[in-house]
């Protein structure tokens, strides 16, 4: 079974530039998840989506940050304009949605703003 | 509020020595789940178990073992008999069925030959 899939790996931008991530999630996970780590710390929660729609976005800096994600399948993250706080790594995580089990990780995408 | 402390930052052993991890938890819901993650250097998180609040029988898989603990709510992870592939970050996360979880802030684990 292939896992998530994210991309780019890296990615290094200037501040007020723009920059967008990639999930693909296990097949057939209902539930995906965007993650912050910032250097040194755990991830934080960006947003979680079940299928289609938004379950929780509140920690989402919705000034500078959106998120989609199409056809219950495929997600985007975007930063608009990045700031240097932004430097981390993104993580996307996707589980199922009938029972609860782990959340299953991707690679990451790690962001260098400069 | 829920929260997940972790306070040991670094932990440095060398091979064959056992080490334990400590995880101390804060929620105020009565059905949860906890969770332990490794997080080598390419930077993938790797799952390695999942408890629910209603079982708190100690688990053994191979050199790992957990220890969960209600009545101080804690979730310890031991590695016994060190190997220099477990030199890692280590997380202990918590969360509820169908949420994001709550992580720690990590125990990085260096294991010297």
């Amino acid at each position: 079974e292939a896992g998530v899939a994210q991309s780019p790996r890296y990615k290094i931008i200037e501040k007020r530039q723009s920059v967008a991530f990639w999930c693909n999630p296990i097949s057939g996970h209902a539930t995906l998840y965007w993650y912050q780590q910032i250097l040194g710390q755990g991830p934080k929660l960006l947003i979680q989506f079940q299928n289609n729609g938004v379950v929780d976005d509140s920690q989402l800096p919705k000034d500078r940050f959106s998120a989609e994600r199409l056809k219950g399948v495929d997600s985007t993250l975007k930063i608009q304009p990045a700031k240097l706080e932004d430097s981390a790594v993104y993580l996307c995580a996707s589980s199922p949605l009938a029972a609860y089990n782990e959340q299953f990780f991707g690679p990451g995408t790690r962001l260098t703003v400069l | 509020a829920q929260k997940v402390t972790q306070a040991q930052t670094e932990i440095s052993v060398v091979e064959k020595e056992d080490v334990t991890l400590d995880c101390v938890y804060e929620t105020r819901d009565t059905t949860y789940y906890l969770f332990w993650y490794k997080q080598p250097p390419s930077g993938e998180l790797v799952f390695l178990i999942r408890r629910n609040s209603f079982d708190e029988q100690n688990e053994i898989s191979g050199r790992y073992s957990w220890n969960f603990q209600k009545s101080t709510s804690s979730f310890n992870f031991t590695i016994t008999a060190s190997q220099v592939v477990d030199s890692a970050v280590y997380f202990c996360a918590l969360g509820q069925a169908g949420t994001a979880l709550i992580f720690g802030k990590g125990t990085t684990l260096s294991v010297s030959s």
